[in-house]
């Protein structure tokens, strides 16, 4: 069964600094895995999905990279900003799970000005 | 625009009262689901369905049911809530699994059994 594991839980950065969010999973059999943002009591809104051939994805100062073979993505957001404050959490299709998607239980970020 | 809209967004109500929460989409989308949120479980999910008629359960199925008749409606059914279905609930869909899109999610409904 997949497992999906994100590395640490909470995080809090001055602004300015980059930001490194991890994410780890146990099944490299995936289709995709996908990066979410959730601000407090709202829904989940889509950052970057990583195709399983693909080794890297970029949207502004977001950058979302898979290995797959290590079971491991990163998520980089560079030069963070106090509006970066919020949940971050990854998902994963495995390709054995039919149509399960997987998450993680995410990465609280604070950004302090 | 593009979305997915749940209803209601908040509902108190008791136990044994069969209650649905709807969930709609407008991007032609084969493949949605159901997930709840739970302080320190993070976001599970509860069923999916790859396109018409085509439903299975995910990880925590127990309590609901769902049907998808049309492919813009997938909703969510609690033939007899209990106060552990106390949740924040969330639709979503995409084309399909293996898509280069991504997920859209819905804004989210806050149930409470009382």
């Amino acid at each position: 069964k997949q497992e999906v594991t994100q590395i640490p839980a909470a995080l809090s950065v001055p602004e300015g600094e980059n930001l490194v969010l991890n994410c780890s999973f146990t099944d490299s059999a995936i289709y995709n895995l996908q990066w979410f943002r959730q601000d407090p009591g709202k829904g989940l809104t889509s950052l970057l999905l990583i195709q399983s051939s693909q080794r890297e994805q970029t949207s502004g100062r977001l950058n979302a990279s898979l290995d797959k073979s290590s079971g491991r993505s990163t998520l980089y957001i560079a030069a963070s900003q106090p509006g970066d404050s919020a949940t971050y959490l990854c998902a994963v299709f495995t390709t054995d799970s039919w149509g399960k998607l997987q998450f993680g239980a995410g990465t609280q970020v604070v950004v302090t000005p | 625009e593009a979305q997915v809209t749940q209803n209601p967004r908040y509902l108190i109500t008791v136990t044994g009262k069969k209650l649905t929460v709807t969930c709609s989409q407008n991007m032609n989308h084969e493949y949605m689901s159901w997930y709840r949120q739970d302080p320190g479980l993070g976001l599970r999910q509860i069923y999916y369905s790859m396109n018409v008629e085509v439903t299975d359960k995910g990880d925590v199925p127990e309590g609901y049911k769902v049907s998808r008749k049309e492919k813009r409606n997938f909703p969510l059914i609690l033939e007899s809530p209990s106060p552990n279905q106390t949740s924040l609930y969330f639709c979503a869909s995409s084309f399909n699994r293996g898509s280069d899109q991504p997920q859209h999610f819905g804004d989210g409904t806050r149930l409470s059994i009382l």
